[in-house]
C-alpha cells in the first residue's frame, strides 16, 4: 500500500514564527504536491515538485516555499506564519502523468492554526 | 485553465437509496482525466474512480459509477445503495493526462454528502 505520512496532524503556531510542514512518501513517486484546504474553496495547488531539487509554483504560492532534497521527502515553508495561513494542508504523490491515471495518494493532513 | 464546478455544498440521502453528486467542468485540452476523491472526517482524501476523456464507456468501481456525458461536460458520481459510511466531502478533480511531467490537478469545492437511517 502506498503510504504517505505528514509530520503532524495539528499544529499550533504564532504569526511571525518559521513553520516546516514535512511529507514523506514510501512509494518511490517521482511527483510529490502540496494543497491547502479551505471550506467553500475545495483543495489549492500551492506547489508540486516532479523531481528531486525540482519544484514549481501552483496556484497559490505567495507565502510558502518547498525544498525536496530527498526523493521521498518533500517540505512545506512558512517563512513568516500569518493568521491567513491558518488552514489545512494536504501532501499527495504520484507517479509521472505519462500514465493515464496519474493517481494521487494523500496524506492524513496537517490542521495548522496561526494565532 | 481547466475549472471544476460542484454546486451542491450538501446532499442527504437515506441509507439504501442511490444519490447523484454533480460535477461540471471546463477544459480546452482534449486529453484530460477525470477523478473522484471521498473525504471522511478523519481528513485523508480517498480516491474512488477515475474516467479518461476519450474512454467510451462510464468507469465503475463497485457501488460508484461516473456519468461521464463529454459534450455537456460533466462527470456526475452515482453512488448506489449508500451506507453510513458514505457520510463524507466529495471531491471532483480533473488534470491534463499525457503532459510527460507533473500534471496538476484542479479540484472543485466539495460536496458534503449525509446519509441517513
Amino acid at each position: 500500500d502506498v503510504k504517505v505520512t505528514q509530520s503532524s496532524r495539528y499544529l499550533v503556531k504564532r504569526t511571525g514564527e518559521k513553520v516546516f510542514l514535512e511529507c514523506v512518501q514510501d512509494m518511490d513517486h517521482e511527483n510529490m504536491f502540496w494543497y491547502r484546504q479551505d471550506p467553500g474553496l475545495g483543495l489549492r495547488l500551492i506547489y508540486f515538485s516532479y523531481d528531486v531539487k525540482m519544484k514549481e509554483k501552483g496556484d497559490i504560492p505567495e507565502g510558502y516555499s518547498v525544498s525536496r532534497e530527498k526523493k521521498e521527502r518533500f517540505s512545506l515553508i512558512l517563512e513568516s506564519a500569518s493568521t491567513n495561513q491558518t488552514s489545512m494542508y494536504l501532501c499527495a504523490s504520484s507517479l509521472p502523468s505519462s500514465g493515464i491515471y496519474g493517481e494521487q495518494y494523500f496524506g492524513p493532513g496537517t490542521r495548522l492554526t496561526v494565532t | 485553465a481547466q475549472k471544476i464546478t460542484q454546486t451542491q455544498p450538501g446532499m442527504f440521502v437515506q441509507e439504501k437509496e442511490a444519490v447523484t453528486l454533480d460535477c461540471t467542468y471546463d477544459t480546452s485540452d482534449p486529453s484530460y482525466g477525470l477523478f473522484w476523491y471521498k473525504q471522511p472526517s478523519s481528513g485523508e482524501m480517498i480516491f474512488l474512480i477515475y474516467q479518461g476523456s476519450y474512454d467510451q464507456q462510464n468507469a465503475t468501481e463497485g457501488r460508484y459509477s461516473l456519468n461521464f456525458q463529454k459534450a455537456r461536460k460533466s462527470a456526475n458520481l452515482v453512488i448506489s445503495a449508500s451506507q453510513l459510511g458514505d457520510s463524507a466531502m466529495y471531491f471532483c478533480a480533473m488534470r491534463k493526462i499525457n503532459t510527460g511531467t507533473a500534471s496538476k490537478l484542479t479540484f472543485g469545492t466539495g460536496t458534503r454528502l449525509q446519509v441517513t437511517l
